[in-house]
């Protein structure tokens, strides 16, 4: 049973790299959703998909961006890593809104 | 504003003793609440939730919480701690039919021997 899949497990960027974070679920859930996890913050939400072919901003979407490729992937980008998103990024899927959410075991990103 | 506060930032219990971690909302409509465990280097997974009925909910792993509306808390108990429970739990709101859950900075819960 997989679940939720992230890649990469951990990754170290330059200020100003790039880089796609990938997220697959086999749930056949119809949202999915990208959270970042800071030390006494908790979790907040970068963005979600309702479903596939939609995206929409969560609490804290600058210097972020995302595509539903299809039902099964969500991938989130940085297009200019800054090291104020140095965190810890999981991604989530659920089967019907936030009844239950499906945690991967997330990305470790440090931006130097 | 939606939010959730966890007072403390961690907690120490003995091994069998009693856990009781606290959890206060605000929300401006009934709430979904929820409870979720994380263990390092893991995902969060869920433990119980609240929509409606019945405020005292059971959930997995022998663990259970109550709903009170008048104090706005939704606090998790567990009768008997195992060492296995050692984990950070979050408390989190969310609100009927949408997709956005708020969590609170979490509890991390140290069990000794």
């Amino acid at each position: 049973n997989a679940g939720v899949t992230q890649t990469p497990k951990f990754q170290v960027l330059k200020t100003g790299q790039s880089m796609t974070l990938q997220c697959a679920q086999d749930m056949n859930h119809n949202s999915m959703y990208w959270y970042r996890q800071d030390p006494g913050m908790g979790l907040r939400l970068i963005y979600y998909s309702a479903s596939e072919g939609t995206t929409d901003k969560g609490e804290v979407p600058n210097g972020y961006n995302v595509s539903r490729l299809n039902k099964r992937e969500f991938s989130l980008r940085l297009e200019s890593a800054a090291p104020s998103q140095t965190s810890v990024y999981f991604c989530a899927s659920s089967d019907r809104g936030n009844e239950k959410l499906f945690f991967g075991s997330g990305t470790q990103l440090s931006v130097l | 504003a939606q939010s959730v506060t966890q007072p403390d930032i961690h907690i120490t219990v003995s091994e069998g003793a009693s856990l009781e971690l606290r959890c206060n909302y605000s929300y401006g409509a009934t709430p979904y609440l929820f409870w979720y465990v994380q263990s390092p280097g893991q995902g969060l997974q869920l433990l119980l939730k609240y929509f409606s009925g019945d405020t005292l909910v059971q959930g997995i792993k022998g663990f259970e919480a109550e709903f009170k509306r008048s104090q706005s808390s939704f606090n998790l108990r567990k009768p008997s701690v195992h060492w296995s429970d050692a984990a950070e739990y979050f408390c989190a709101v969310g609100d009927d039919g949408g997709f956005k859950t708020i969590f609170g900075a979490g509890t991390r819960l140290f069990v000794k021997a």
